[in-house]
């Protein structure tokens, strides 16, 4: 169950884009469309800020909007803000047992 | 108020075992699949094991399958994980989780409690 590739960091400053990359194969986020995606604060739990690919759960910001392409989904947040500098990880459910997380991208809002 | 506690971890000796809880309050357990994810210090999030509302069916991530058993109590509103023969790999903080829907998106965290491996 290998990882899906993000870059380690990412950066941008406030009220500017920045979107944060997610690589996996044609078997899981090719295949699939059970795409999230999570912030983490540094000592806090991580949060739900996108699911299916797009979709946002209530209370999150339309700052924060998701994408794929093939085998690559993205994670863009407009308009940056100070409180968005956090870890992100995208993660896909492929069906069955392949449940499989990135390794991480460090924000940062310089 | 939504909401899941951990509890059980500590520190133990490689090779021996822990069993953590999760109580859920403010949502019915049994409505939902749950998710133990684990996190090693400075490291990124790995998702462990899943269980289904009616624990029908049960995965684990390879690096603890044979060693770590998911269970759950839908009377007492709890997810359980058993684990045996931990390793100092196995250290991490432990986060119960809720599946929101069929996407599995993992929509409820508890804080996490932590696991060292340590002799």
């Amino acid at each position: 169950q290998s990882a899906l590739t993000q870059p380690p960091s990412a950066s941008g400053s406030p009220g500017q884009s920045v979107a944060i990359s997610c690589s996996g194969t044609s078997s899981d986020i090719g295949s699939y469309k059970y795409v999230s995606w999570y912030q983490q604060h540094p000592g806090k739990a991580p949060k739900l800020m996108i699911y299916e690919v797009n979709k946002r759960p209530s209370g999150v910001p339309d700052r924060f909007s998701g994408s794929k392409s093939g085998n690559t989904a993205s994670l863009t947040v407009s308009g940056l803000q100070a409180e968005d500098e956090a870890d992100y990880y995208c993660s896909v459910y492929a069906g069955s047992n392949k449940f499989k997380f990135g390794g991480g991208t460090k924000l940062t809002v310089l | 108020e939504v909401q899941l506690v951990e509890s059980g971890g500590g520190l133990v000796q490689p090779g021996g075992s822990l069993r953590l809880s999760c109580v859920a309050s403010g949502f019915t357990l049994g409505n939902y699949n749950m998710d133990w994810v684990r996190q090693a210090p400075g490291k990124g999030l790995e998702w462990v094991s899943y269980i289904t509302s009616s624990s029908s069916i049960i995965y684990y991530a390879d690096s603890v399958k044979g060693r770590f058993t998911i269970s759950r109590d839908n009377a007492q509103n709890s997810l359980y994980l058993q684990m045996n023969s931990l390793r100092d790999e196995d250290t991490a903080v432990y986060y119960c989780v809720r599946d929101g829907g069929e996407a599995a998106e993992m929509d409820v965290w508890g804080k996490g409690t932590t696991v060292t491996v340590s002799s």
